[in-house]
């Protein structure tokens, strides 16, 4: 049973169309961490968010966290094919992160 | 300032073999993780290492075990492989346990 839910797992879309990322646990997390991760690399920090109800942008993308900090959202606008990538959310838990299943997201041009 | 390192970045072995994974931590973290990641899946915790002590486990066999050095440097050590250990095995180091964890670009290991 995976504790932090991920939907879609994949998705892909045209240049230009905007997405909604979900990332959903019945459980409380410290914070939440949005990672990137390309073929043959490790994870890229994309964010951090602590407070509930936390909302941060980072260029096209918005992140949110729920208010009781069991979920989050990730929003792009006019996705474009650098964008392509798994998208993976992480909870932290006792110091430890505990990882969604990931989001494909393929941008086609 | 250097980021974390992984090494090998590939490998291959044979069933029942044992394998050594080394990381190289960012320069001033004291804390390491190690994630096993299957094929199109997230990152799997198996443990943790804070000044050089063990900080945590994950649902991983005893034959997962690993060691932090004084200098914070890792190695994660894997006996009597299995087919299901093929995966990719990321390690990230963080300033404490509970601070952001920044990622190696980890090390392939196919067991056949």
């Amino acid at each position: 049973t995976q504790l932090l839910e991920q939907s879609p797992q994949f998705l892909s879309i045209q240049e230009g169309e905007n997405l909604t990322v979900y990332c959903n646990s019945s459980s409380v997390f410290s914070s939440l961490q949005w990672y990137r991760q390309e073929p043959g690399e490790g994870p890229v920090l994309l964010v951090t968010v602590v407070t509930g109800g936390e909302v941060k942008k980072l260029k096209r993308l918005t992140f949110q966290f729920g208010d009781a900090r069991k979920d989050s959202s990730l929003h792009i606008t006019a996705a474009q094919p650098g964008d392509t990538g798994l998208y993976l959310c992480a909870g932290m838990k006792g110091g430890k992160l505990i990882f969604g299943q990931g989001t494909e997201l393929s941008v086609k041009p | 300032e250097t980021g974390v390192t992984q090494s090998p970045t590939h490998l291959i072995k044979t069933r029942g073999q044992q394998v050594t994974l080394r990381c190289s931590s960012q320069s001033g973290h004291n804390t390491v993780s190690w994630y096993q990641q299957a094929l199109g899946q997230g990152p799997q915790f198996i443990f943790q290492y804070y000044r050089e002590e063990e900080n945590g486990r994950g649902n991983f066999p005893p034959r997962f075990s690993g060691l932090q050095f004084p200098n914070y440097s890792s190695e994660l050590n894997v006996n009597a492989l299995e087919l299901d250990d093929s995966a990719l095995y990321l390690c990230a180091s963080s300033w404490g346990p509970p601070e952001t964890q920044y990622f190696g670009p980890g090390t392939r290991l196919l067991v056949l």
